[in-house]
């Protein structure tokens, strides 16, 4: 089945943009979505379909999506960007959800 | 605006059944844009699909639970369930119901999640 990896742990320092990957074959061609968790509470659908936001996600969370890498940045982090971020994508090959492992984001 | 809200007991015993209600506020069940899911998180660890289900009946299950998962749907009561037979303590986690946006799956409303804990 697919797989999409993340790294476990980024760290970025406030006011700084913070990148979080998401890697998978040929990634490019599937619809990308991240969610912001932050602990004790439900994952926040942060962008969707690659690069599009919620309605009330700041612009400083954007996405992209190319080649083998699909990449969460947050522009101007705050220290309540602070959370665990993942990446899901849908595999029509095996009709599976896939989510990646999780990236924990801390705000140094 | 959507809500979802789990229901269900939060102790399970080892080899029984784990059943789980989801109530959708807010908006119709029967939706033609959106599928109704399932996402298990065990303590500590990462977000896990169970499985997804449509107004109609129609359901996609993840394979490493498939032999023991049930999803279905209550049209008339707005709302949809789980169920998850003959659990083991690595059944422990919490779950979560969400609406999935069709097409690309994208779950965008989520439940406040619930703790169930396998447990004799």
């Amino acid at each position: 089945s697919y797989v999409v990896t993340q790294p476990p742990s980024v760290s970025v320092a406030p006011g700084q943009s913070a990148k979080i990957t998401c890697a998978g074959n040929n990634i490019r061609s599937k619809s990308l979505h991240w969610y912001q968790q932050k602990p004790g509470q439900a994952p926040v659908l942060v962008v969707y379909d690659d690069s599009d936001r919620p309605s009330g996600i700041p612009e400083r969370f954007s996405g992209s999506n190319s080649g083998n890498t699909a990449t969460l940045t947050i522009s101007r982090v705050e220290a309540g960007d602070e959370a665990d971020y993942y990446c899901q994508v849908w595999d029509s090959y095996s009709d599976h959800v896939v989510f990646g492992g999780g990236t924990k984001l801390t705000v140094l | 605006q959507l809500q979802l809200q789990e229901s269900g007991p939060g102790l399970v015993k080892p080899s029984e059944t784990l059943s789980l209600t989801c109530t959708v506020s807010g908006g119709s069940i029967s939706s033609s844009t959106s599928y109704w899911g399932w996402i298990r998180q065990p303590p500590g660890k990462g977000l896990e699909w169970i499985g997804n289900i449509y107004y109609s009946g129609s359901t996609h299950y993840n394979a490493s639970l498939k032999r023991r998962v049930t999803i279905s749907v209550d049209t008339s009561k707005n709302q949809f369930s789980l169920k998850l037979s003959s659990v083991t303590a690595t059944d422990t986690a919490v779950y979560y119901c969400a609406s999935v946006r069709r097409p690309h799956y994208a779950m965008d409303v989520w439940g406040q999640g619930t703790t169930v804990t396998v447990s004799s």
